[in-house]
């Protein structure tokens, strides 16, 4: 499995727009990266995915280079409500279906 | 809709007591399931996932263990606790193959005494 390293936490004021950048140096080709959040005393709640290039949706954005060896989520105009820990995930396909690894993840403070 | 319950959603135990920990999904069919562990300020850990009835894989060596006696119920159970089991247990499903999202419970926030 892929391991993945992301910084523990970062601050933003509210407003500005956040980026968190994933290191994944080992994803497999078959691979894909996934960015989840997690509140505390709740279950992580999916964000965006992506295999390669550039995905946005409602939520934010999630930029892939060229040798996938690294993503970066972007956060537009954070609010306090987006403090939260946020998980960079490389899933493996084993056994036919997706088995994938939480790191640490990155403490993002959003503050007034 | 799909939804996933997790019960009980807190729990206080002594050590060397038993544990079952229950985890149901409804709204779809033959899901991938999975048993996590977050200790307090730390990321999740994999213990168990499961592709059908009866089919489990361990991801870690430990005292606990899983059962699934049905397509969308997947029980997490210990015969003898341990303090190190302390922590937050989450359920999750997903479908499908590849790029298949994770679908997580509430959680159940277990304390071992």
């Amino acid at each position: 499995l892929a391991k993945t390293t992301q910084p523990i936490s970062m601050d933003s004021y509210e407003g500005q727009e956040v980026n968190i950048t994933c290191s994944h140096n080992n994803i497999a080709t078959n691979d894909y990266i996934t960015w989840y959040q997690q509140f505390p005393s709740q279950g992580p709640r999916f964000i965006i995915q992506g295999y390669k290039t550039k995905v946005t949706n409602e939520v934010a954005s999630l930029f892939i280079p060229a040798d996938r060896k690294s993503s970066t989520l972007s956060l537009p105009r954070v609010s306090l409500s987006d403090t939260a820990v946020y998980y960079c995930l490389v899933g493996s396909i084993s056994g036919g279906y997706q088995k994938v690894t939480f790191g640490t993840g990155t403490k993002l403070q959003v503050i007034p | 809709s799909q939804t996933i319950h997790q019960w009980p959603a807190t729990l206080v135990q002594p050590v060397g007591s038993p544990l079952s920990l229950e985890c149901t999904v409804e709204g779809t069919s033959n899901p991938n399931l999975y048993w996590y562990r977050q200790a307090a300020g730390r990321g999740l850990q994999l213990l168990f996932y499961s592709v059908g009835i009866g089919q489990i894989s361990s991801e870690v060596p430990q005292n606990l263990s899983a059962s699934r006696p049905q397509d969308r119920q997947f029980i997490l159970s210990s015969k003898k606790l341990l303090l190190s089991d302390s922590g937050f247990y989450l359920c999750a499903w997903s479908v499908g193959q590849g790029k298949e999202t994770q679908y997580f419970g509430p959680g159940t926030r277990l304390l071992v005494l």
